[in-house]
Formats: structure tokens, C-alpha cells, sequence
């Protein structure tokens, strides 16, 4: 069964440039990578999704190197309400989804 | 307005007594699933539907049942909760299969379980 390997945690602070990486070995050659954000007691929100070099839009970009095995999302100045949890999610080869444990990302003032 | 609507929100019940958890979407999506998240676990998926009379089972499908008679509904199904089936469960929905399509899924408010 595939899966993703995401940190657990990181701390930042306002303003700064965080990068979230994600590993995922066993992506299918045509699974698309989407990154979710979720805050408390809310469903996950898409944030942007890609399936190879680089995507950007209005909230992030996100990285994804030749060999599709890990993808970066970056979030560029943030603040504190970009506080949340950040999940990576990549389709599996019969058609399962695989949600990663998530990133728990504090930005701090 | 587009969107995955679950119900109830909240539910506090008992060991084997039998519950429904509803979800619907006015989107006309083909797809729609069914999670569980559980602290330090994050989101698993437990049962899918790729169209009407189709579903699969996800990752932890065991004590749930679904059914997929209609596009918009995807009910969730707890023949007999026990408490380890105390857990936050969401909803979702997208046009076509995540992961291999360009559509994201949609997401409801989530369902607050309690089996006592």
C-alpha cells in the first residue's frame, strides 16, 4: 500500500518562507499530488496540485522533482493564520486515497 | 452553493445501537468517500463510491457499511458502534477520482462521534 511521509511539526514565524515536504515513493505514473490544509474542527481545504515541475497560484507553489517521488509545497510570507495542519495526498494503485499524517505547521509572531 | 453537507454534526450514542451518519452533495460528482481521523492518524479513508451502485472499501472499512443509491448521497453506516468507532469523520466528494484527475475533492464540516 502506498503512503506519504510528511514532518510531524514545524514552527515558523510571520513573514518567513516554509517549505513542507512530502515523500512519496510509490506514486502511480498518473497520480496528480494534492496538498490539503485543514484547520480545528473544519474539513480539509485544497490548497493546489500538481502532477510535475512546478505549479503556483495565489497561495503556494509546489515543487515536484523528475522522479515524482517527493513534492515541496512552499508558502511564501506567511502569517498566522496559515497556522494548521498541511496534508499531502497522492492516489494509490487501485484507487485508494492515501492522506499522509500531516504536518502540524505553528507560526509564531 | 457548492457543497458536502453531513449529518449530525454531533453524536453521542451507545455500544450497538445502530446509526446512520447522511452525507450529500449538490455538485453532481461522481466520487465520493467516506474518512475517519483519529489524533496522531490523520485522515483515513474507509469506504469509496466511484458512481451509483458502486462502492469499495478504503483503508479501514471494518464495523462500516455504505450504500450509493443516488449521485448525492453517500450515507455511512454503524450496524453495531463500538468505541473505538469514537472518532471525527468526513465527507467528500470530487468530479472524478482524486489523485488522478485535476479535481480536487470537497470536503463536509465533519461528524463528531461518541460511542459510549
Amino acid at each position: 500500500l502506498a503512503k506519504t511521509t510528511q514532518p510531524i511539526s514545524m514552527d515558523s514565524y510571520e513573514g518567513q518562507e516554509v517549505n513542507i515536504t512530502c515523500s512519496h515513493n510509490n506514486i502511480a505514473t498518473n497520480d496528480y499530488i494534492t496538498w490539503y490544509q485543514q484547520f480545528p474542527s473544519q474539513g480539509p481545504r485544497f490548497i493546489i496540485q500538481g502532477y510535475k515541475t512546478k505549479v503556483t497560484n495565489e497561495v503556494a507553489s509546489l515543487f515536484i522533482p523528475a522522479d515524482r517521488k517527493s513534492s515541496t509545497l512552499s508558502l511564501p510570507r506567511v502569517s498566522l493564520s496559515d497556522t494548521a495542519v498541511y496534508y499531502c495526498l497522492v492516489g494509490d494503485r487501485d484507487d485508494k486515497i492515501i492522506f499522509g499524517k500531516g504536518t502540524r505547521l505553528h507560526i509564531l509572531p | 452553493e457548492a457543497q458536502v453537507t453531513q449529518n449530525p454534526r454531533y453524536l453521542i450514542t451507545v455500544t450497538g445501537k445502530k446509526l446512520t451518519v447522511t452525507c450529500s452533495q449538490n455538485m453532481n460528482h461522481e466520487y465520493m468517500s467516506w474518512y475517519r481521523q483519529d489524533p496522531g492518524l490523520g485522515l483515513r479513508q474507509i469506504y469509496y463510491s466511484m458512481n451509483v451502485e458502486v462502492t469499495d472499501k478504503g483503508d479501514v472499512p471494518e464495523g462500516y457499511k455504505v450504500s450509493r443509491k443516488e449521485k448525492r448521497n453517500f450515507p455511512l453506516i454503524l450496524e453495531s458502534p463500538s468505541p473505538n468507532q469514537t472518532s471525527l469523520y468526513f465527507c467528500a466528494s470530487s468530479s472524478h477520482l482524486p489523485g488522478q484527475s485535476n479535481q480536487p475533492q470537497h470536503f463536509g464540516d465533519g461528524t463528531r462521534l461518541s460511542i459510549l
